[in-house]
C-alpha cells in the first residue's frame, strides 16, 4: 500500500516562532497532498490542497500567510506554521492521493505552542 | 454545517458479535465514500471504500453499505476483535476533496 511520512511527529516551540512539517510519499509519487487539523475530541478538518508544481488552495477560514505550504516535487509537501501561538497547536496531518479517490495519511505532527 | 455526521460518539461491543457504524451526509454532489480507523496521537488509516454507483462493499471482515436514497452508509465488522477497538470516522468524497465525520468511538469488550 501506500506510505505517507511526516516530520517532525511532535514539536514544541516558542510562542512568536515559525515551524515546518514536512510530508513526503515513500513510494509513490503525489501531484496532489492534502493538510488537515485536528483538535482534540473533533474531526479532521481540511486546510488547504497542495498541488506540485503550483499555489495551495486554502479552505475557507484558514490564514494562507500564516499556514504557509509548498509542495516541491512530487513527493514532498512542506507546512510552515509562521509567528505560532499558542492557539495554533494542533494535530496536524497530511495525506496524498494513491489510485483513484483514496487518500493515504501521514502519522500526524503533534505541534504544542507554549 | 455539518455535511458528514456520525451520530453515535461511542459503541461498545462484545467480541466476536458484530460491529454496525453509521454515517449520514447531506450533499447529493459526493460521490465516494471511505472508513477510517484512528488511534490517538496516529494519521488515519484507510479501511475501506465505496463508490457511489454501488450499494455494498465487501473486504474480509468489513463490509460498507450504501443507501443512496437515504444518504446513509454504514460499516459492518464482523466478527469484532479487540485490536479493532479504535476511533471510525467516514469521509465523503466530492471535487477532490474529503470531509470527515465527527468519528465513532468504538470499544471490544473482551
Amino acid at each position: 500500500g501506500a506510505v505517507v511520512s511526516q516530520h517532525p511527529s511532535w514539536v514544541i516551540c516558542k510562542s512568536g516562532t515559525s515551524v515546518k512539517i514536512e510530508c513526503r510519499s515513500l513510494d509513490f509519487q503525489a501531484t496532489t497532498m492534502f493538510w488537515y487539523r485536528q483538535f482534540p475530541k473533533q474531526s479532521l478538518m481540511l486546510m488547504a490542497t497542495s498541488n506540485e508544481g503550483s499555489k495551495a488552495t486554502y479552505e475557507q477560514g484558514v490564514e494562507k500567510d500564516k499556514f504557509l505550504i509548498n509542495h516541491a516535487s512530487l513527493t514532498l509537501s512542506t507546512l510552515t506554521v509562521t509567528s505560532a501561538h499558542p492557539e495554533d497547536s494542533s494535530f496536524y496531518i497530511c495525506s496524498a492521493i494513491w489510485g483513484t479517490d483514496t487518500q493515504y495519511f501521514g502519522p500526524g505532527t503533534r505541534l504544542t505552542v507554549l | 454545517d455539518q455535511q458528514v455526521k456520525q451520530n453515535s460518539p461511542s459503541l461498545s461491543v462484545q467480541e466476536g458479535r458484530i460491529s454496525i457504524l453509521n454515517c449520514d451526509y447531506t450533499n447529493s454532489m459526493f460521490d465516494y465514500f471511505l472508513w477510517y480507523k484512528k488511534y490517538p496521537a496516529e494519521g488515519p488509516t484507510f479501511l475501506i471504500s465505496i463508490s457511489s454507483i454501488k450499494d455494498k462493499n465487501e473486504d474480509g471482515r468489513f463490509t460498507v453499505f450504501l443507501n443512496k436514497s437515504a444518504k446513509h452508509l454504514s460499516l459492518h465488522i464482523v466478527p469484532s476483535q479487540p485490536g479493532d477497538s479504535a476511533v471510525y470516522f467516514c469521509a465523503a468524497s466530492g471535487y477532490g476533496k474529503l470531509t470527515f465525520g465527527t468519528g465513532t468511538r468504538l470499544t471490544i469488550i473482551p
